[in-house]
């Protein structure tokens, strides 16, 4: 199994620019998870998702963060327009929806905004 | 809701020394408990996992967690330290309802 796969791995983009994250959860998996990880608040849940349907939101910071599950295998999370306190480590995770709930990261993506 | 504390941000041992990493927590219902590793510039990957069997869990990398209901506890242990094992560490609990919590992370740096 390739396990979660998210791109880019890193992405360097000017403020008031869009940015979209993109993520492939593990094959099976029917929970999906955006974190936000910096070094002042550590690792944040921004979003989670079961079978498509974003469950949780309480997280997302503003209205300028966006998440969408198109279907099983792909999520995506946009910032429009950006700012430079965006700057962060994003990771998706996948779990499969029975106990214990384990979740599985990807590598995550560096987003640098200047 | 549940949550961990971890005790210690940061916690640093010599090699072939004892790794202690403290992880106390709060739930309503039996938890699930799990530690987590974070090598830099990767993602988290799962180290070991409590699911109300065995109270002493074992997991990769020689770690191992022993879960203690009556001090609510679940601290992760390694009798010697390696160099390799220099990493982020995440104490996280998990209810029913897939909402997974998790601490601020300890930090282990180890000496030569």
């Amino acid at each position: 199994d390739a396990g979660v796969i998210q791109s880019p791995r890193h992405e360097v983009t000017e403020m008031g620019q869009e940015v979209t994250l993109r993520c492939k959860p593990i094959s099976g998996h029917n929970s999906l998870f955006w974190y936000r990880q910096t070094m002042m608040r550590g690792l944040e849940l921004l979003i989670y998702f079961n079978n498509n349907v974003p469950i949780d939101d309480s997280g997302m910071p503003e209205d300028r963060f966006s998440a969408k599950m198109p279907n099983a295998s792909f999520s995506t999370l946009k910032i429009q327009p950006s700012e430079p306190r965006d700057s962060a480590v994003y990771f998706c995770a996948s779990s499969f929806a029975a106990l214990p709930y384990e979740q599985y990261f990807g590598p995550g993506t560096r987003l640098t905004v200047t | 809701a549940q949550s961990v504390t971890q005790l210690g941000s940061h916690v640093s041992v010599s090699e072939g020394a004892l790794v202690l990493l403290r992880c106390n927590y709060s739930s309503s219902v039996p938890p699930y408990l799990f530690w987590y590793v974070q090598y830099p510039n990767q993602g988290l990957q799962l180290l070991l996992k409590y699911t109300s069997a065995a109270t002493l869990v074992k997991g990769i990398n020689g770690f191992e967690a022993e879960f203690k209901k009556s001090e609510t506890s679940f601290h992760l242990t390694k009798p010697s330290a390696h160099m390799s094992d220099a990493a982020e560490y995440f104490c996280a609990v998990s209810d029913r309802n897939n909402d997974m919590r998790f601490g601020a992370g300890t930090r282990l740096t180890v000496k030569p």
